[in-house]
């Protein structure tokens, strides 16, 4: 099993362009989230899914869409990047009725 | 407000040396609480998991203590080294509305020098 995937690694963007961080899990697990970690804060959580076409917001989801078409697949988006959005962002994923989330490595943008 | 406060934020020791990492939470109602190591340019990976019930869980020179009653929890890394150089993470989960809720903490980051 490749566990939680994510795609790209790193990636700048200029003000105002829109981008999609792409997230995929081969475990079959029903639960994925999107995270952003700033520097010296805790994970902060920007939308999660319970299920293929269920998505539902996290505590910060302003400026950012998820899509859930696939079990496997939990793209988010970006539509016009801001300097805010600067951040660190990992997927996770788990099964229901087991709270161990399987974080995938990351993807690091920068916006300028 | 349901918060985790981890401490300290930053530490070194020797390789070898024994460290210690505290949690405090808020959170309520409690379900879990269990501890991550991050290390760097990698997403968090689970070292431990304690229940309500729980007082120590160990995993490896990792052990984990959970006080419910003061809702605080500590991580001892014994025999410390180079590797295990990384930010350690405090989740405090809920899982009374059906689906966990996590509450992270901002992580310790530890250095292991030679």
């Amino acid at each position: 099993n490749a566990g939680v995937t994510q795609t790209p690694k790193f990636r700048i963007l200029k003000i105002g362009q829109s981008m999609t961080l792409q997230c995929a899990q081969d475990m079959n697990h029903n639960y994925m989230y999107w995270y952003r970690q700033d520097p010296g804060m805790g994970l902060k959580l920007i939308y999660y899914s319970v299920g293929a076409g269920i998505t539902d917001k996290g505590e910060v989801p302003n400026g950012y869409n998820v899509s859930r078409s696939t079990t496997e697949d939990f793209p988010l988006r970006l539509e016009l990047a801001a300097p805010s959005q600067t951040s660190v962002y990992f997927c996770a994923s788990s099964s229901p009725g087991q709270s161990r989330q399987y974080f995938g490595p990351g993807t690091r943008l920068t916006v300028l | 407000k349901n918060q985790v406060e981890q401490s300290p934020q930053s530490l070194i020791i020797l390789e070898g040396k024994n460290c210690t990492l505290q949690c405090n939470y808020t959170v309520s109602p409690f379900s879990n609480l269990r501890w991550y190591k991050q290390d760097t340019g990698r997403g968090p990976v689970s070292l431990t998991i304690m229940t309500f019930s729980e007082n120590t869980k160990s995993n490896g020179r990792y052990t984990a203590t959970l006080d419910a009653d003061t809702k605080q929890s500590s991580l001892h890394i014994t025999a410390s080294q180079l590797s295990d150089s990384a930010s350690y993470i405090c989740v405090v989960s809920d899982s009374t509305s059906g689906t966990y809720k996590y509450i992270f903490g901002t992580g310790t980051r530890l250095k292991v020098l030679a």
